[in-house]
C-alpha cells in the first residue's frame, strides 16, 4: 500500500502562509473525509491538529486550516509563526484493509 | 484523560522477536459507547512516521502491507493492553515505536502514548 504523497519541504517567513498538499487515491483521500493532520516536532509526540478534512481539535490554533478537492487534501498555516516548524503528516482512512495510511511527511521551515 | 504508555526491551538482536506493550489508562479498550482502534506507528531515525496497524478489542486486526508477513498485534481488555510482536528484525527496525489510540468516528489518531525506542543491534 503506497503512502500519500506530500512535498518533502515547505518553507515560509513569519506572517505569510502556507500550504501542504496530500495526494491520495480513490482508496483513501479520493472517497472518504476521513483525512487527518499531524504536527511532529523533534523528540516530541505528534498532534492531531486537523481531523475530518476541516475539523480542528479543541486548543488547536485556528491558524490551521484544512480542505479537499478530489484525492488531495491541504493543510494551510497562516500568519506562519517560528513554532509552526515542525514535520507534518497527512493520514487518511483507506478501504484497502489497514484502516489508515500516512503521508510522506512534510518539513516546514520558517525562514 | 486517557494515557498510553509504551513499554518494553530498547535493544534486540537481529533476527529475533521485538516485543512492545502499550497500557492503557485512564479509559477501557473497548471505548465503552463508540468504537475505536488501537494502533502502532513508528518513525526510524531521520525518516518519516510509518504506520504498522491496529487493533480493534475484540481482536480483529489490520497490518501495513509491508510488514504483515512479520507483525502481528493483540488486545488484552483484562489487562487494558495492546501488544505489538514483530519477527525477524533488522537493523531497518530501529525506530522510536509509539501507541496510539485511532478514533473510528473521524479515523484520526488522537491519543498517543510518548513513544519507546527500539534498537536493533548484535
Amino acid at each position: 500500500q503506497s503512502a500519500l504523497t506530500q512535498p518533502a519541504s515547505v518553507s515560509g517567513s513569519p506572517g505569510q502562509s502556507i500550504t501542504i498538499f496530500c495526494t491520495g487515491t480513490t482508496s483513501d483521500v479520493g472517497d472518504y473525509d476521513h483525512v487527518s493532520w499531524y504536527q511532529h516536532h523533534p523528540a516530541k509526540v505528534p498532534k492531531l491538529i486537523i481531523y475530518d478534512v476541516t475539523n480542528r481539535p479543541s486548543g488547536v490554533s485556528g491558524r490551521f486550516s484544512g480542505s479537499k478537492s478530489a484525492s488531495t487534501a491541504s493543510l494551510t498555516i497562516s500568519g506562519l509563526q517560528t513554532e509552526d516548524e515542525a514535520e507534518y503528516y497527512c493520514t487518511s482512512y483507506s478501504n484497502r484493509g489497514t484502516l489508515a495510511v500516512f503521508g510522506t511527511g512534510t518539513k516546514v521551515t520558517v525562514l | 484523560q486517557l494515557q498510553l504508555q509504551e513499554s518494553g526491551p530498547g535493544l534486540v538482536k537481529p533476527s529475533e522477536t521485538l516485543s512492545l506493550t502499550c497500557t492503557v489508562s485512564g479509559g477501557s479498550l473497548s471505548c465503552l459507547n463508540y468504537f475505536c482502534y488501537w494502533g502502532w506507528v513508528r518513525q526510524p531515525p531521520g525518516k518519516g512516521l510509518e504506520w504498522i496497524g491496529s487493533v480493534f478489542y475484540r481482536g480483529t486486526a489490520y497490518y501495513n502491507p509491508s510488514l504483515r508477513s512479520r507483525v502481528t498485534i493483540t488486545a488484552d481488555t483484562s489487562k487494558n493492553q495492546i501488544s505489538l510482536r514483530l519477527a525477524s528484525v533488522t537493523a531497518a527496525d530501529t525506530a522510536v515505536y509509539y501507541c496510539a489510540r485511532l478514533y473510528s468516528s473521524t479515523w484520526s489518531l488522537d491519543y498517543w502514548g510518548q513513544g519507546t525506542l527500539v534498537t536493533v543491534s548484535s
